[in-house]
């Protein structure tokens, strides 16, 4: 089964401050999920990610497959951005379309 | 779309009832997933369906639970009886294709207490 690790567990910053949250994974991957679950507890993915970096507004997730990690910034953070940041990858020895995820980040943004 | 919607939002029961919880999934997703989330143990996938047949169903927890998809655009999970450790919150997700390497859409989740 692959291990899915996340730094830190939890994370307060105060507005404007750039923010990273990492994820360690134990087994070679087809891709890696980023997911934001809300305070309200809703799960929304941000990322899917294979190889390199991506870009979604302030949201930028790399990912190094040599070394399994990959990496979410988020530039100028905002309290809105307070939220649960899941990492998630295929379980691949029990089946691709198997998540595992990562026990998630709990990040706080103060104004 | 409308998204994936999950039905009731909150349910709040006594051991040893039955519990019945509803998915509709996004039209035209070949996979749904029902994934049950806790303090202790995060989110965990309980089974998942492909195409309305049940694919892999190692993390139902045991007897009591399971789940149905008689259709393209629903989908069941049930448990019988309820018992306290049961209480979570429950999330069903669908994917237009495999669930490793595309993107999950999550439903609102449904809020369990089984006292």
């Amino acid at each position: 089964k692959n291990e899915v690790e996340q730094s830190p567990q939890n994370l307060t910053a105060q507005e404007g401050e750039f923010i990273t949250i990492n994820c360690s994974y134990s087994v070679g991957i087809s891709a890696l999920h980023w997911l934001q679950q809300h305070p309200g507890g809703g799960i929304v993915s941000l990322f899917m990610l294979s190889s390199g970096k991506k870009k979604h507004g302030r949201l930028i997730a790399t990912i190094n497959i040599q070394e399994k990690h990959s990496s979410l910034h988020i530039t100028a953070s905002h309290p809105r951005d307070s939220a649960v940041y899941i990492c998630a990858v295929p379980d691949l020895i029990q089946g691709a379309q198997k998540l595992v995820f990562g026990q998630g980040t709990r990040l706080t943004i103060n104004p | 779309d409308a998204g994936v919607i999950q039905s009731p939002r909150h349910e709040v029961t006594e051991m040893g009832q039955e519990v019945t919880l509803r998915c509709k999934p996004i039209s035209g997703h070949d996979y749904l997933f029902w994934y049950r989330q806790t303090m202790m143990r995060g989110l965990e996938l309980l089974i998942y369906f492909n195409n309305n047949v049940p694919i892999d169903d190692s993390g139902m927890p045991e007897d009591r639970f399971s789940a149905k998809m008689p259709n393209a655009s629903f989908s069941t999970l049930k448990i019988q009886p309820s018992e306290p450790r049961d209480s979570a919150v429950y999330f069903c997700a669908s994917s237009p294709g495999t669930g490793g390497s595309e993107t999950q859409y999550f439903g609102p989740g449904t809020r369990l207490l089984v006292l």
